[in-house]
């Protein structure tokens, strides 16, 4: 079906508050990955599930961010207590198999902007 | 450490002239290569990988594991290539890329 839906695609929070990202991946795909993008940077991992299973959190900052795959499908990431330093775009792919060769199919971001 | 460093921030090129975007990156193994590419108001979506040895819209890159380096290129540069680039890799048996910081491709009439 569609390609991989992420929501918010804008969200502005005020510093303290906790926000929740969401991420539909492609029907079907196995694999899904969490990325942030600052301004004038590339994408930078965070974290990616096999089905619901967390394979890899240690691109995750700190403890504030979370990620939760529950079913193996939608996953969310949760960042709690925003600061401004977290203002960026938050880039869910997913990819139909595992594997460390696999090409990841990307949504339209979600743009945080923490005020 | 794992680093993919692309030096031009924008290249701005005529139309019909070549293209190269300049990629290197830092790794110990054998990586796996690829080519993101970001048209304005579109997804981030693969252009090409090492792996592959295919051309994508006319544009080639080809792993140089000497000079650890992974160019892109095109011959005649077209109005429609103009996006942004990202090189990334990913390292042998982990599931992720590494992204460099991209270049901005002006293709001009």
């Amino acid at each position: 079906g569609a390609g991989v839906s992420q929501s918010p695609r804008y969200k502005v929070t005020k510093r303290g508050q906790d926000v929740a990202l969401r991420c539909d991946p492609i029907s079907g795909h196995v694999s899904l990955y969490w990325y942030r993008q600052a301004l004038g940077q590339g994408p930078e991992f965070l974290t990616y599930f096999n089905y619901e299973a967390q394979q890899d959190k240690s691109g995750l900052p700190n403890d504030r961010f979370s990620a939760e795959r529950p079913e193996g499908s939608i996953s969310t990431l949760t960042i709690q207590r925003t600061e401004q330093r977290d203002s960026a775009m938050y880039r869910c792919a997913s990819s139909q198999i595992t594997g460390w060769r696999t090409e990841a199919f990307f949504g339209q971001g979600t743009r945080l902007t923490v005020v | 450490a794992q680093r993919v460093t692309q030096p031009e921030k924008l290249l701005s090129v005529f139309k019909g002239a070549p293209v190269e975007l300049k990629c290197n990156y830092s790794y110990s193994g054998s990586p796996e290569l690829f080519w993101y590419v970001q048209y304005s108001r579109q997804r981030l979506q693969l252009l090409l990988r090492h792996i592959s040895r295919e051309s994508i819209k006319g544009f080639t890159a080809d792993l140089n594991k000497g000079e650890t380096s992974f160019h892109l290129k095109k011959p005649f540069a077209q109005e429609e290539d103009s996006a942004m680039y990202y090189c990334a890799l990913s390292p042998t048996g982990f599931q992720k890329l590494v992204f460099g910081t991209g270049t901005r491709l002006l293709v001009s009439p």
